[in-house]
């Protein structure tokens, strides 16, 4: 089993749909998440933390579920620039390293 | 703009030659990695360090060595560069405590022919 698993995709959605993302990860004691943007040969760029209770950037609305070791991402009324690889970050047995999952592609059409 | 800077932005090369791929830091961060990036395997990890002349193995550590003399610079060595080792090399460093998210270089693609 892959440490943090994520579905690949592509979610193909139109313009102004919601689109929601779920991550699992298998290291109970893991006490850091991320959501992470790629673009097309581009480096990844951090999108948001996730905490216990939850928290909302904007349109983005990220969740954490310790209990059944998943996190997950929520976009609203998707934009064209939305379209990227939305990767799930989880840090790993040692403190200081983080483990990535394979991204979820996002592909917002007019 | 997480200063970080890596060089070069492109290379290629032949089978057999050292290569050395260099990550340059602004912001006097503790922690920096090196990972490389491939369709089908995501980010995984090949060296990371916790400070100067402080470094250890990641995932995926073999054929690549690292040094780190300075705070500012980690640097990412091919001795002997073989056509599997053609991919994305991303350097990250991360913000101070060790438990926040790591900030991403632009990248460096590695051909190697």
């Amino acid at each position: 089993r892959k440490e943090v698993e994520q579905d690949p995709g592509p979610f193909n959605v139109p313009e102004g749909a919601t689109v929601a993302f779920n991550c699992t990860y298998s290291n109970s004691a893991s006490q850091s998440f991320f959501w992470y943007r790629q673009d097309c040969r581009k480096e990844p760029k951090l999108l948001m933390s996730v905490y216990s209770s939850g928290n909302e950037d904007g349109r983005f609305t990220a969740q954490l579920n310790r209990a059944s070791q998943y996190i997950s991402l929520l976009i609203r009324d998707s934009k064209l620039s939305d379209s990227a690889t939305y990767l799930c970050v989880v840090n790993g047995n040692a403190g200081n390293m983080l483990t990535f999952g394979g991204g979820t592609r996002l592909m917002v059409k007019p | 703009d997480a200063g970080i800077t890596q060089s070069p932005r492109h290379k290629v090369t032949e089978t057999g030659t050292p290569v050395t791929l260099r990550c340059h830091q602004t912001e006097n961060h503790r922690y920096m990695y090196w990972y490389r990036q491939d369709p089908g395997h995501g980010l995984r990890l090949i060296h990371y360090s916790y400070g100067v002349k402080d470094t250890d193995k990641g995932e995926v550590s073999d054929g690549y060595s690292v040094s780190r003399s300075k705070t500012e610079d980690f640097l990412l060595t091919l001795e002997s560069a073989t056509s599997s080792q053609t991919s994305v090399y991303f350097c990250a460093i991360r913000e101070v405590g060790g438990q926040g998210p790591q900030h991403f270089g632009d990248g460096t693609r590695l051909s190697i022919l």
